[in-house]
């Protein structure tokens, strides 16, 4: 069955640094795509990045990259030089089959919650 | 109005209320779902409509009832409601029926519902 973990509850991290953001997942398909969305206290998800499992680099997006390393099942989010802006809820989710479908089910991860300090 | 907006933004209501949450989409979008978040849970898939037909539900108590009369309109009917369904309530698009490599979800600002 399809799974998304992310192991880190809450993360600190100062102002102007790199932060990782931990997502593993788990599939037996071999087509899967992979996202990030960002949670602010408001309430609203704001998709971050997509990665596609037959993509052959790294997603990048602005600040965000994804580290993608597929042979450990791992999707980590990279932020770059952190803003306070960034701090949020950060959901890791999953979606079977690369070209989506009728359906394109999502599962989610039960997020990191990020502080970015001055 | 651009992207995905809900209406009301926030929602108390008793136990014996009927209220209805309304989404609607810019985007040209064909598939609209309703999700549900509550507090430490991982968001839960509620329904999935494809071009006006629901297409999932997952396994959603009959006291909420969506509503899809057009590809931009949503709605989720709410009746006898639970102190446990208290929770964030968001509606997402997206492109839907595997015409793009990457059929991205986007999502409102959420409805946050109270039930006394």
């Amino acid at each position: 069955a399809q799974k998304i973990t992310q192991t880190q509850p809450g993360m600190f991290v100062q102002e102007k640094e790199a932060v990782t953001l931990d997502c593993t997942y788990d599939t037996s398909d071999p087509s899967y795509g992979l996202f990030w969305y960002k949670q602010p206290s408001s309430g609203e998800m704001i998709f971050l990045i997509y990665q596609g499992s037959y993509d052959q680099q790294n997603a990048t997006e602005g600040r965000y990259s994804l580290n993608f390393q597929k042979a450990r099942k791992s999707a980590n989010l990279v932020i770059s030089a952190s803003q306070l802006g960034d701090s949020a809820m950060y959901f890791c989710a999953m979606r079977e089959g690369q070209y989506g479908g009728a359906t394109n089910k999502l599962i989610f991860g039960t997020g990191t919650l990020l502080a970015v300090q001055p | 109005e651009t992207g995905v907006t809900q209406t009301p933004r926030h929602l108390v209501m008793g136990m014996t209320n009927k209220k209805s949450l309304k989404c609607e989409q810019h985007l040209g979008h064909n598939a609209m779902y309703w999700y549900k978040q509550s507090a430490k849970k991982p968001l839960e898939l509620m329904f999935v409509y494809s071009l006006e037909e629901r297409v999932e539900n997952n396994s959603v108590p009959s006291r909420f009832s969506p509503e899809c009369p057009n590809s931009s309109h949503l709605f989720l009917h709410l009746h006898t409601l639970q102190p446990e369904d208290s929770a964030l309530y968001l509606c997402a698009s997206s492109q839907g029926g595997g015409t793009a490599a990457r059929d991205t979800q986007y999502f409102g600002p959420g409805t946050r519902l109270t039930v006394l």
